[in-house]
């Protein structure tokens, strides 16, 4: 079974804070994605990457920046963390091969007081 | 661009009720188109998938057809159970691309009562 994990299910972090999420994958796939998911807005993304070190802006970038050093890890940094980033972030992988289906993490819920 | 509406929730069924979940899409290329299920405390997980006209695509009893001339691809189900409750997602993707994005539609809250 293809598994996607993500380094905690609930942060609670301070405003101004840097704040990291993590996400490992262990299926060998190639594009990885985060989400955020607001009640009413569905899921907005905010990053992806289809390759090592390669990253594009998703809809929802600002606030957020990406890396992706190994293939399996794809990190979600919160350079100085705001009330209005306090969400629901999922993480999802997927093969280029497989018509583009994702697979996702359990989620991460962030609050920021 | 790319884009996928649903309707809004929240629907509240009676266990055993008829489900359709309307989903219509645009898109530029030709599109492959899923359902997604997240049940609650969870991470979404495939439900059904279609990857051209008049496919259709069927899981857990939940059934949608790939329509080009409407755009659509409704979610519906025969008898909704109890265990159905979850937020449904529609979403689909350009083939075209390897980037493999999806576009998703807002989400319908379901809610089956016994």
């Amino acid at each position: 079974d293809v598994k996607v994990t993500q380094s905690s299910r609930y942060l609670v972090k301070r405003t101004g804070e840097k704040v990291f999420l993590e996400c490992v994958q262990d299926m060998d796939h190639e594009n990885m994605f985060w989400y955020r998911q607001d009640p009413g807005l569905g899921l907005r993304l905010i990053y992806f990457s289809y390759d090592v070190k390669m990253k594009e802006k998703g809809d929802i970038p600002e606030g957020y920046s990406v890396s992706r050093e190994k293939k399996e890890r794809f990190s979600l940094i919160l350079e100085s963390a705001s009330t209005n980033q306090t969400s629901m972030y999922l993480c999802a992988s997927s093969p280029v091969r497989n018509l583009n289906e994702q697979y996702f993490g359990p989620g991460t819920r962030l609050t920021v007081t | 661009g790319d884009s996928v509406t649903q309707m809004e929730g929240p629907v509240t069924l009676s266990e055993e009720a008829f489900l359709t979940i309307n989903c219509t899409y645009t898109a530029t290329g030709y599109p492959s188109l899923f359902w997604y299920v997240q049940y609650p405390g969870e991470g979404l997980q495939l439900l059904l998938k279609a990857t051209k006209a008049d496919d259709k695509g069927s899981n857990k009893g939940f059934e949608a057809t790939y329509r080009k001339e409407t755009t659509s691809f409704h979610l519906e189900k025969g008898s909704v159970q109890v265990s159905d409750s979850a937020v449904y997602f529609c979403a689909l993707s350009d083939r075209g691309s390897t980037l493999g994005r999806l576009y998703f539609g807002r989400g319908t809250q379901l809610t089956v009562w016994p």
